[in-house]
């Protein structure tokens, strides 16, 4: 099974600041078969990048993914008031698919 | 604009059985495969399986073996997850998602249903 570990656990952020999720496999993850997941409370998680890098359909582009095989990143270019939440990433390259243990985005 | 459409909140015993429903809508059911996701209280998003609604093929996370079965009924759209023996572990949000259905590398999630609260309480 491949473990998903996200860093930091939280991330305290400013509006318009800049946001640098990790998401680190513990093993090679084939073909970038990676998401990212947003999901604020009470609701559905929301997939905003998919295959690491591309962005889901309605996503604004200050969302943006990067990386390959084993170290993957995720990065909000300027926080906007609703970007607060947990986000979590998601490998979908190996089954059993896994999730990451979230990283939430809090005000400062 | 696809759509996925859960049924409502079920409150268990302890050894008892769930079944929860997800219709879909707003695209070609047969296309794509369902997956299953659960939320305990306060945790992460935990994997449970998928559907694939061409074939009818399953994958199951190895703990719920045995316990889990996903199944669909396509003259609906709608996809069902059952999940027997209940505990107090199994309380949590069930999600159904759009996606995935296969065996090698799948897909990511692009649409979830808006979740449904399974309580397990004696």
């Amino acid at each position: 099974e491949i473990v998903l570990t996200q860093s930091p656990d939280t991330l305290s952020l400013s509006p318009g600041e800049r946001a640098t999720l990790s998401c680190r496999a513990s093993q090679s993850i084939s073909g970038s078969n990676l998401g990212w997941y947003k999901q604020k409370p009470g609701q559905a998680p929301r997939l905003l990048i998919y295959a690491a890098s591309s962005r889901a359909t309605g996503i604004p582009d200050r969302f943006s993914g990067s990386g390959s095989g084993t170290d993957f990143t995720l990065t909000i270019s300027r926080l906007e008031p609703e970007d607060f939440a947990v986000y979590y990433c998601h490998q979908y390259g190996d089954s059993p698919r896994t999730f990451g243990q979230g990283t939430k985005v809090e005000i400062k | 604009q696809p759509r996925l459409v859960q049924s409502g909140p079920e409150v268990k015993q302890p050894g008892a059985s769930v079944k929860v429903s997800c219709k879909a809508a707003g695209y070609i059911f047969s296309n794509y495969g369902i997956s299953w996701v659960r939320q305990a209280p306060g945790q992460g998003l935990e994997w449970m399986g998928w559907f694939n609604a061409n074939n009818g093929n399953t994958n199951y996370a190895q703990n719920l073996q045995g316990r889990v079965t996903m199944t669909a009924d396509t003259s609906t759209s709608t996809g069902y997850m059952e999940l027997r023996s209940l505990n107090s572990d199994d309380t949590a949000v069930y999600y159904c998602a759009r996606g995935d259905g296969y065996f090698g590398p799948g897909t990511s999630f692009d649409y979830w249903g808006q979740g449904t609260l399974v309580t397990v309480s004696s």
